[in-house]
């Protein structure tokens, strides 16, 4: 059974600094990695993907994967208050025909 | 952008109905598919497809079936609504091979009283 793992929160940061959300994930296969964002009362909405360790950068996002520590993180830089959301980490084993498995998410909150 | 269109944002049906969740999507992408997303929970796999008239099994394919007769088109099934399908229900759609992540559609809050 594969499993993603996330701390559901909430995580709470101040305007401005760096949020820093976490995941694990079980299935070594495992070779895409997403994150989605999901505003209360909408659906999940792609912001991020990586395939390769090593960080990757869009905007003031960033994401990170360390494939031997099982471990994909989603840095945001100069956090708003429009960034409170919940945030999905998913996962695929590859190939985009398989499903992803979603973690549960976690619930960030942005202070003004 | 892919645009990914379920035909209901809000259902109510009675338990024992049968329930159909319309999916359709405007990119010729190949891959389809449905999840639930329950509070505490998160996403579950229901069902997906890669191509018209395949179907696979996902995590909790218990309760429904799906129908792909065209490749726009991908249709949830309860064939026969219990309360504990009361649930969030999201179409998602993607073009094959190397991941590109998924386009979600807005989703159907599916209530079975």
């Amino acid at each position: 059974q594969k499993e993603v793992e996330q701390n559901s929160g909430p995580l709470s940061v101040p305007e401005g600094a760096i949020a820093s959300l976490n995941c694990t994930y079980s299935d070594r296969g495992s070779q895409s990695f997403f994150w989605y964002r999901q505003y209360s009362g909408k659906s999940p909405e792609l912001i991020m993907f990586i395939y390769s360790n090593g960080d990757k950068e869009d905007g003031r996002f960033t994401a990170q994967l360390n494939k031997a520590s099982q471990y994909v993180s989603l840095l945001i830089r100069d956090s708003q208050p429009s960034d409170s959301a919940t945030y999905l980490c998913a996962v695929s084993v590859g190939g985009g025909a398989d499903g992803l498995t979603f973690g549960k998410g976690t619930h960030l909150i942005i202070q003004p | 952008d892919v645009k990914v269109t379920q035909s209901s944002r809000y259902l109510v049906k009675r338990t024992g109905e049968k329930v159909f969740l319309e999916c359709v999507q405007d990119m010729d992408h190949e891959n389809m598919f449905w999840y639930r997303q329950d509070p505490g929970l998160g996403l579950r796999l229901i069902y997906f497809s890669y191509d018209v008239k395949m179907k696979e099994k996902g995590d909790i394919p218990e309760g429904y079936s799906v129908s792909r007769e065209k490749k726009e088109r991908f249709s949830l099934i309860l064939e026969s609504a219990s309360t504990n399908q009361t649930s969030m229900y999201l179409c998602a759609s993607s073009p094959p091979g190397t991941d590109y992540g998924y386009t979600f559609g807005s989703g159907t809050r599916l209530t079975v009283v």
